[in-house]
């Protein structure tokens, strides 16, 4: 069975720049996830969806970070324009039914961003 | 605002037993406690998970404590495979887990 899928792996860009990251989850998965992760830290939640619907939103800033989820199956997250903060690794996760008590996440291998 | 608290490091001998604390004082009755590792350039990855009794798996035990403000992750025998940053996560009832900032393992030849 295929793990959770992102790309880029890598990506460098300028400051003001736009940036997508694009998540492909495990088959059948309904619920998607997107973390952001700083250097030393754990991840911390950016969104939830459950199937197209995003059911956490509310760690977003949603000033400059957009996410979408069309067709409930892949997703992309994007940041427009990207600030010399956002540079942090971004996980993409998926589960198969986000409201069971016990559900596991599973990981892709997330984007290093990195904003000069 | 992190609500489980682990030491930063812990360092063991290959194939020697590990246990790794994590303290959660304020926990609620329908927490989950999950624990995941991440070793270096990967995504976090599932090791175990419980509510109340204690857990065995492939991969390790998870002894809680029983007022549940603790818990602790015991890999019986260590390998340089289990290198790694070992995160003990509270999941709510909104499914949204809460990550610290983990324990991370080194495992000596």
């Amino acid at each position: 069975e295929a793990g959770v899928v992102q790309s880029p792996r890598y990506k460098i860009i300028e400051k003001k720049q736009p940036v997508a990251f694009w998540c492909n989850p495990i088959s059948g998965h309904n619920t998607l996830y997107w973390y952001r992760q700083n250097l030393g830290q754990g991840p911390e939640l950016l969104i939830r969806y459950e199937n197209e619907e995003a059911v956490d939103d509310s760690q977003l800033p949603k000033d400059r970070f957009s996410a979408e989820r069309l067709k409930g199956v892949d997703s992309t997250l994007k940041i427009q324009p990207a600030e010399l903060g956002d540079s942090a690794v971004y996980l993409c996760a998926s589960s198969y039914d986000g409201a069971g008590w016990a559900d596991t996440q599973y990981f892709g291998p997330g984007t290093r961003l990195t904003v000069l | 605002d992190a609500k489980t608290t682990q030491p930063n490091s812990m360092e063991s001998n290959e194939e020697e037993p590990v246990h790794l604390p994590c303290n959660h004082s304020t926990i609620s009755g329908t927490d989950y406690i999950h624990w995941y590792r991440q070793l270096p350039s990967q995504g976090p990855e599932y090791v175990i998970h419980g509510l109340t009794s204690n857990v065995n798996n492939r991969m390790a035990s998870l002894a809680i404590a029983e007022d549940r403000k603790s818990s602790t992750l015991i890999l019986h025998r260590a390998t340089l495979r289990d290198a790694a940053v070992y995160y003990c996560i509270l999941r709510d009832n909104f499914n949204k887990f809460y990550f610290g900032s983990g324990t991370k393992l080194n495992v000596k030849p």
